[in-house]
């Protein structure tokens, strides 16, 4: 069965420094790979996505993120955290197709320290 | 573009009254929609996924008399929580998604979300 593991619930970095959320994903196909964020009482929002295309991807607000197949990984990161990037964020897997299922991975909480 | 949009943005109501929630996919045609529910601090959970016109799939353990969703056209889903209680809770979010041509997985957008508060 397919499935995504966000290593870490929690995360707290200081402003100004690298940000480094950690994913992993198993299944058997090919995966298109998502990093959502949602702020507070808000709806999701798409950070970045992974088709098959380039490896190392660039989102949206200085967020990238790599597709490693051979460690079935695609972690976020980003070179310098701002405190507007407080919130949680979901790495998401889809079987693609006609079924276009997300697969939620259970969250990180990203706290940004002044 | 890609904008969807869920009304109310929040409901408090008393135990056993129904609840109806609207999705709604403002500049383009959703052929799917999606029904997420969300428990504090917790990840979504995929609660049904309609196409138009056709009666939804729900995923296992949801009660699809307790939700009742409707897909009646390509820019409007609705959820019902039926005779809602407590236990029922939570935010409720919805996508909805667009088939593009040649493309090999159809991406989602979502809609900011509706808190529920059942008395």
């Amino acid at each position: 069965a397919q499935s995504v593991t966000q290593l870490d619930s929690h995360v707290s970095v200081s402003e100004g420094t690298p940000v480094l959320l950690r994913c992993n994903y198993s299944s058997s196909y090919s995966p298109s790979l998502f990093w959502y964020v949602q702020h507070p009482n808000k709806g999701l929002q798409l950070l970045l996505k992974y088709t098959s295309a380039a490896t190392l991807v660039k989102g949206i607000n200085g967020f990238e993120a790599e597709f490693k197949k051979s460690e079935t990984s695609f972690h976020l990161t980003k070179p310098s955290a701002h405190m507007s990037d407080a919130a949680e964020y979901f790495c998401v897997v889809t079987y693609g197709g006609a079924t276009n299922k997300l697969i939620f991975g259970t969250g990180t909480l990203l706290a940004v320290q002044p | 573009g890609a904008v969807v949009s869920q009304h109310p943005s929040w409901v408090i109501c008393k135990s056993g009254t129904s609840v109806k929630i609207e999705c709604r996919s403002l500049d383009f045609q959703a052929t799917t929609m999606f029904w997420y529910r969300q428990f504090p601090k917790q990840s979504l959970m995929l609660m049904a996924t309609s196409n138009e016109g056709s009666k939804a799939t729900y995923e296992q353990g949801v009660e699809k008399d307790k939700f009742l969703i409707n897909h009646a056209s390509l820019t409007l889903s609705t959820l019902t929580v039926t005779s809602a209680h407590p236990e029922d809770s939570s935010f409720y979010i919805c996508s909805a998604s667009h088939a593009p041509r040649f493309s090999s997985y159809n991406e989602q957008f979502f809609g900011p979300g509706t808190r529920l508060t059942v008395l």
